[in-house]
């Protein structure tokens, strides 16, 4: 089925460690972006890219790195997991070079720092 | 930049009647404005957008939304609730001076009883 893949589900983290959150996406979408979902905050956008090659920073970018060498992949990676980055991260992707189109979301990553 | 406001955490109907979920947005500029849905353990789901033109908008399950520009709100209705619509709501918004910022309010959790 066409879709965001997001991968893994769930994680769990030791303070200091560092991983890589894994999205792809095969609707040949050029916009991709990842979001943080924390209660009561609703969605807060942490790194975009328009296409291959570009990335951008979002709302809340610090502790986190992105880059986008194809279309279809757009990795997150934690550098030094935080307790603060314990969130349901999303990633996101929409048709031409801007969320107009509707996102299309991955089912989630639940990531717990400890 | 861009903000919005959902400001009921929690919204309840009975099946068969009418409901509302509340959005007000804050944009320098034109507002580009979107409701997504999520279910548990889910990713959101786009519901519909407001681009240009019609300020009634219609989207997917029967759901539809009106953009008023005098009161900057951009509520969500359906006229005859159903169980399976229970679920949490989340409005959001891009000025359209930029590009990839998408702004999401804070979510609104509909319950509908039988």
């Amino acid at each position: 089925n066409a879709g965001v893949t997001q991968t893994p589900k769930f994680q769990v983290l030791k303070t200091g460690q560092s991983m890589t959150l894994q999205c792809a996406q095969d609707m040949n979408h050029e916009y991709m972006s990842w979001y943080r979902q924390d209660p009561g905050m609703g969605l807060r956008l942490i790194h975009y890219s328009v296409g291959a090659g570009i990335t951008d920073q979002g709302e809340v970018p610090n502790g986190y790195n992105v880059s986008r060498s194809t279309t279809e992949d757009f990795p997150l990676r934690l550098l030094s997991a935080a307790p603060s980055q314990t969130s349901v991260y999303f990633c996101a992707s929409s048709y031409g070079g801007t969320p107009n189109y509707g996102y299309t979301f991955g089912s989630g990553t639940r990531l717990t720092v400890v | 930049a861009q903000s919005v406001a959902q400001p009921e955490d929690q919204v309840n109907v009975a099946e068969g009647n009418p409901l509302t979920v509340k959005c007000t947005y804050s944009v320098s500029g034109n507002p580009y404005l979107f409701w997504y849905v999520q279910y548990p353990n889910r990713g959101l789901q786009f519901l519909l957008k407001y681009i240009t033109g019609d300020n009634l908008v219609k989207g997917s399950y029967g759901f539809e939304a009106e953009f008023n520009k005098s009161q900057t709100s951009f509520h969500l209705k359906k006229p005859s609730a159903l169980v399976s619509d229970s679920a949490l709501y989340f409005c959001a918004v891009r000025d359209r001076r930029n590009n990839n910022d998408m702004r999401f309010g804070a979510g609104t959790r509909l319950t509908v009883k039988p």
